[in-house]
């Protein structure tokens, strides 16, 4: 089976830099994605990396180590409307299974 | 462009009911996926479409739950008898190819349909 690990919650304050982290154990493993999703709000796709390194995308940036089945989302100049819950979530090679498994969830809250 | 449209929004029932949930996806999206999403969880996958077929319902619990995708479009979710137990968020998303396949690994969710079971 697989199984992602991140952190249950992280709080910051407004203008400061965030990192979530997620840990993956899978098998047929072939790229990782970051959702953000609000209260009561749909899920909304961050971030997508198959290959190690960084992507950024504006304040976000995500980076992956595909030796260390590891990544992390960093939000930078948080803002009050970032506090949200964010997942990770990996998509696999394996056959008939090419839909996303995600992690349980950080919720982030940005204080004033 | 419209987005992933999911009804009804809420829904509350009574154990052993039937219930319903409805989903249009995004126009040209062969890929459907049902999420169920509990309090404080991330979603997890009961079953997906390529076009008209379910070719991932490994976690579907197929005895009370059933889903049909007519015509590769629309898609319905059915429970009967919904036990306490399955009140949570429904998530429909749709996809133009396949979750890392060749692309972005991109989802489009819906808002869902919330499930409370008194």
């Amino acid at each position: 089976g697989q199984s992602l690990e991140q952190p249950s919650e992280v709080t910051a304050v407004e203008g400061a830099i965030v990192q979530i982290n997620c840990t993956y154990q899978t098998s047929g493993f072939y790229g990782l994605s970051w959702y953000q999703q609000h209260d009561g709000g749909a899920p909304t796709f961050l971030s997508y990396n198959a290959l190690d390194g960084l992507e950024e995308t504006g304040r976000f940036s995500s980076f992956l180590s595909r030796s260390d089945s590891y990544g992390y989302l960093l939000l930078q100049e948080l803002q009050m409307k970032d506090s949200a819950s964010y997942f990770c979530a990996v998509s696999l090679l394996d056959t008939g299974r090419r839909a996303l498994t995600f992690g349980s969830g950080t919720r982030l809250q940005v204080q004033p | 462009e419209a987005g992933v449209v999911q009804s009804p929004r809420y829904k509350i029932i009574e154990k052993k009911q039937p219930v319903a949930f409805w989903c249009n996806p995004i126009s040209g999206h062969n890929t459907l996926y049902w999420y169920r999403q509990n309090l404080g969880q991330g979603p997890e996958l009961l079953i997906r479409y390529e076009n008209e077929e379910a070719v991932d319902d490994s976690q579907l619990p197929k005895d009370r739950f059933s889903a049909e995708r007519l015509k590769g479009v629309d898609s319905t979710l059915k429970i009967q008898p919904a036990e306490l137990g399955d009140s949570a968020v429904y998530l429909c998303a749709s996809s133009s190819g396949l979750a890392g396949g060749p692309g972005t690994g991109e989802l489009f969710f819906g808002e869902g349909s919330r499930l409370t079971v008194l």
